[in-house]
């Protein structure tokens, strides 16, 4: 079986614009998390998706949005970047979202804000 | 929410001996308890897990014990090797169904 893909793996934007990430979780997996890693705060949970419905949600502000497709496939969205928002954008497939599952990580997407 | 605090931050060791890396967590829901190795530039990999209903569990080298009592669980890795080096991390599941993780500690096994 093929991994969690996340594209693109590499991206620099500035100040103000928008960017859209993607991830294709494992076959037959329909749950998608997404992370943050930053250096000073490590891994911080930002949404969860299932059956393309958003189930829980970090404490981030509203300019990190996602969404769900039919396919399990997930993106998420950053509007109006900020110079802080420059991270590791990690998401994590799982079967289903119960607890005990464990969750499988992609590469990463790495948004550099200048 | 879920709160997990991670120490230590940075953890030096000779190859050969133990490390201890512990967690302490503040939701008594949280029921699934993970440990991820991150290396530098990789995704993190899980490399142990433990559930309430369980004190203790051991995988070759690698052992992770929990106490519900006291909301605290540790990463015990014996007979360190070079290519344990890495950045560990836990992290505490509950109700809520989302992964809550600590900071991060950097283990580095001297040879």
């Amino acid at each position: 079986k093929a991994g969690v893909t996340q594209t693109p793996r590499y991206l620099i934007k500035t100040r103000g614009q928008q960017v859209t990430l993607s991830c294709s979780p494992i076959s037959g997996h329909r749950s998608v998390s997404w992370y943050q890693q930053t250096p000073g705060q490590g891994l911080q949970f930002l949404f969860e998706y299932f059956s393309e419905t958003q189930r829980n949600k970090g404490n981030f502000p509203g300019r990190f949005s996602g969404r769900q497709f039919s396919n399990s496939r997930s993106e998420m969205n950053v509007s109006t970047l900020e110079l802080g928002d420059s991270a590791l954008y990690l998401c994590a497939s799982s079967p289903v979202p119960s607890a005990g599952d464990e969750q499988f990580f992609g590469p990463g997407t790495r948004l550099t804000v200048l | 929410g879920e709160n997990v605090e991670q120490h230590p931050s940075t953890l030096s060791v000779q190859e050969g001996d133990s490390a201890v890396i512990k967690c302490t967590y503040s939701d008594s829901a949280s029921n699934y308890f993970p440990w991820y190795k991150q290396e530098l530039g990789k995704r993190p990999q899980l490399i142990i897990d433990i559930r309430s209903n369980v004190g203790e569990k051991k995988d070759q080298r690698i052992a992770v014990t929990l106490n519900k009592t006291a909301k605290h669980f540790s990463l015990h890795i014996t007979e360190t090797q070079p290519e344990d080096s890495a950045v560990y991390f836990c992290a505490a599941r509950g109700g809520a169904n989302n992964l809550f993780f600590g900071t991060g500690t950097r283990l580095t096994v001297i040879p």
